[in-house]
């Protein structure tokens, strides 16, 4: 079992938008510590996508954006493209392990 | 663009040590916090430990001291070794570059990550 909770998969037509939910606990989002994406293709180096509950990286598209509010946070993208169709995980520290803690990721298909 | 490259055995037997090791193009190895973290098949990531420069490391709880990162400078590498291995550590292993700060006049881990290798499987299996 993650740490953080994601739905295990999440759908949407080319030009929508998504919502994926990351659901902590108070020793890791809810003692305010930062929340991170990152999104994964398989085969490939997974992609730091927003830092900072908010920010993105330079060269990830404002398609993406991130928020965070209480024990959880969420990840939309709008403007679905099919190139966005990857595993989308979130991550944040934890005070009781004293380190990082991923959710279980979440697959996003466009349909 | 930092591209990291992990290195070793795919097979390791139950009850044995595993290796392995993270290549870190140029000369960045000294001024960054570097992790080693794990997906076990159809699960989500799990995060096994750094190691800073200087020697200091952390490791995660859960696996009970069997994990043990260190750094080669000189070769720009840096290695997980995790013994007394079992089924459950079979995963795909990243290694990644924490993003790394100064926090009141001391480097620190900012416990993200801006860089990954492409992840390489561990099958623990007789």
């Amino acid at each position: 079992q993650s740490v953080l909770t994601q739905p295990p998969s999440v759908s949407g037509a080319p030009g929508q938008r998504v919502t994926i939910s990351c659901t902590g606990s108070s020793s890791n989002i809810g003692a305010g510590y930062d929340v991170y994406w990152y999104q994964h293709l398989r085969g490939t180096a997974p992609k730091l996508l927003i830092s900072g509950n908010t920010n993105r990286p330079s060269g990830v598209p404002d398609r993406f954006s991130g928020s965070r509010s209480g024990t959880s946070a969420s990840l939309t993208i709008t403007g679905l493209q099919a190139e966005d169709e990857a595993a989308y995980y979130c991550q944040s520290y934890d005070n009781s392990l004293s380190g990082s803690v991923f959710g279980g990721g979440t697959q996003l298909t466009v349909l | 663009q930092v591209q990291l490259q992990e290195s070793g055995p795919g097979l390791v037997k139950p009850s044995e040590t595993l290796s392995l090791t993270c290549t870190v193009p140029g000369d960045s190895i000294s001024n960054y916090y570097w992790n080693w973290i794990r997906q076990p098949p159809g699960k989500g990531l799990e995060w096994i430990g750094y190691i800073y420069n200087s020697g200091i490391t952390k490791y995660n709880p859960s696996l009970k001291s069997r994990a043990t990162i260190s750094l080669d400078t000189s070769k720009n590498q840096f290695s997980l070794k995790l013994s007394s291995v079992t089924a459950a550590d079979t995963a795909v292993y990243y290694c990644a570059r924490d993003v790394s700060r100064m926090v009141r006049g001391v480097f620190s881990p900012a416990y993200y990550f801006d860089y990954w290798g492409q992840g390489t499987l561990v099958s623990v299996s007789s």
